[in-house]
């Protein structure tokens, strides 16, 4: 089955530190770019990170402005998961996290059932 | 950052009407722009892509349109599965960004 799965979400303290995994199967792993899209009830749907799949180029990665140096996406393609570690974590990064799989035009075809982060003391 | 602006936010529409959704980028973003569909409590779900070409397994009731700033969904007669919540997303530059979603529901 096509699914990706994610895991790792929870209560943390402002300024903590979480890693969420994503899981995934059913298709070609490796040669698929990965990212991770938030949503909030206030804000909607936001990108948060992406990786590239395997290509000669080698890997490549882009976050958006509001976790850049916080956030770091990464992959293990042997294990057919995709990351995204998160430190300095705050208030504002409270949101349900959802891994998707992101096409080579970077539309996300294929989504996790998302995984909900609260930050909060 | 390109910013896309949905209209309209609700629309109050019956199992069987017309609904035309609208999208609208701050800057061109040629035919890069995509549809997805949310339910509640489930993920979104691709619908269009390139502005105009349908995903795999969507019904052809579904259709899109539009190119540079101003993009429409239209769903030609409603079926009960479809109220639901609807955004846009570009991908003409980085960031990727999302429209702030139109809820479509039963009137």
């Amino acid at each position: 089955e096509v699914q990706l799965v994610e895991s790792g979400g929870g209560l943390v303290q402002p300024g903590g530190s979480l890693r969420l995994s994503c899981a995934a199967s059913g298709f070609t792993f490796r040669s698929q770019a990965m990212g991770w899209v938030r949503q909030t009830p206030g804000k909607g749907l936001e990108w948060v990170s992406w990786i590239s799949g395997l290509s000669r180029g080698g890997e490549n990665w882009s976050h958006e402005d509001s976790v850049k140096g916080r956030f770091t996406i990464s992959r293990d393609n042997f294990k057919n998961t995709v990351y995204l570690q998160m430190n300095s974590l705050r208030a504002e990064d409270t949101s349900r996290y959802y891994c998707a799989r992101v096409t080579s035009t970077n539309y996300f075809d294929l989504w996790g059932q998302g995984i909900l982060v609260t930050v909060s003391s | 950052e390109i910013v896309l602006t949905q209209s309209p936010a609700t629309l109050s529409l019956s199992p069987g009407e017309r609904a035309t959704l609208s999208c609208r980028a701050s800057q061109s973003v040629s035919s890069s722009l995509a549809w997805y569909q949310q339910k509640p409590g489930q993920a979104p779900r691709l619908l269009i892509y390139d502005a105009s070409n349908r995903a795999t397994g969507i019904p052809a009731r579904f259709s899109g349109s539009g190119s540079g700033t101003d993009f429409t969904l239209t769903i030609s007669s409603l079926e009960p599965e479809d109220f639901a919540v609807y955004y846009c997303q570009h991908c003409s530059s980085w960031p990727l960004t999302f429209g702030g979603g139109t809820k479509v529901e039963i009137k």
